[in-house]
């Protein structure tokens, strides 16, 4: 069975500074990759997919994210945050047919 | 254009309430999604329709009845609620056949 693994509940990270959360999945054939954002008190906001190509995929807002077949990680990065970064990330995946697989997510915080 | 938009945005019902939630989209999307999300976790997968036909129901009571009366328009019918129940709903699109889910705001409920 599929699973998502998001190593860190919460990441506090001054404003300007890098980030990197991460985020690891299990499963024995292809998948789909995704990275939604969700800001307090709304729905979730896709930042960037992993379908198949490039492991370097780019996406809104300044993020990227690389997928890693030999580790399984799918690590989200921004090389500088911003007040407006702070929000829930989640990382998820499909093998198809419609059914999304969550992380727990990683509660972002970026500091003044 | 990659809205999903949801009504109403808000809702407070009784346990002997009958309401309902609405979302809408406009991109073509033959496959629609219903999710609940609690406070602090991940969104969980409830319905999936396909070409307007109901292919997935994840274990959801019968309190819940999903409803897709035409390819643009998927309605969460609720009555006798609990008020564990309460939570966001999520509602999301999708491409048939890709994997790409677009969400929607969400409704709040609130379940007294």
């Amino acid at each position: 069975a599929q699973s998502v693994t998001q190593l860190d509940s919460q990441v506090p990270v001054f404003e300007e500074a890098p980030v990197e959360l991460r985020c690891n999945y299990s499963s024995s054939v292809s998948v789909y990759l995704f990275w939604y954002v969700q800001y307090p008190n709304q729905g979730l906001q896709l930042l960037l997919k992993y379908l198949s190509g490039s492991t370097l995929v780019k996406g809104i807002n300044g993020f990227e994210a690389e997928f890693n077949k030999s580790q399984t990680s799918f690590h989200l990065r921004k090389p500088s945050v911003h007040i407006s970064d702070t929000a829930e990330y989640f990382c998820a995946v499909t093998l198809g047919g419609g059914k999304l697989i969550f992380g727990q997510g990683t509660e972002l915080s970026v500091k003044p | 254009d990659t809205e999903v938009t949801q009504t109403p945005k808000h809702l407070v019902m009784g346990m002997t309430n009958k309401k309902s939630l609405k979302c809408e989209q406009h991109m073509g999307h033959r496959a629609m999604y219903w999710y609940k999300q609690k406070a602090k976790k991940p969104p969980e997968l409830m319905f999936v329709y396909s070409y307007e036909k109901l292919s997935i129901n994840e274990s959801v009571p019968s309190r819940f009845s999903p409803e897709c009366p035409n390819s643009s328009l998927l309605n969460l019918h609720l009555h006798a609620l609990q008020p564990e129940d309460s939570a966001l709903y999520l509602c999301a699109s999708s491409h048939e056949g890709e994997e790409t889910q677009y969400f929607g705001p969400g409704t709040r409920l609130l379940v007294l």
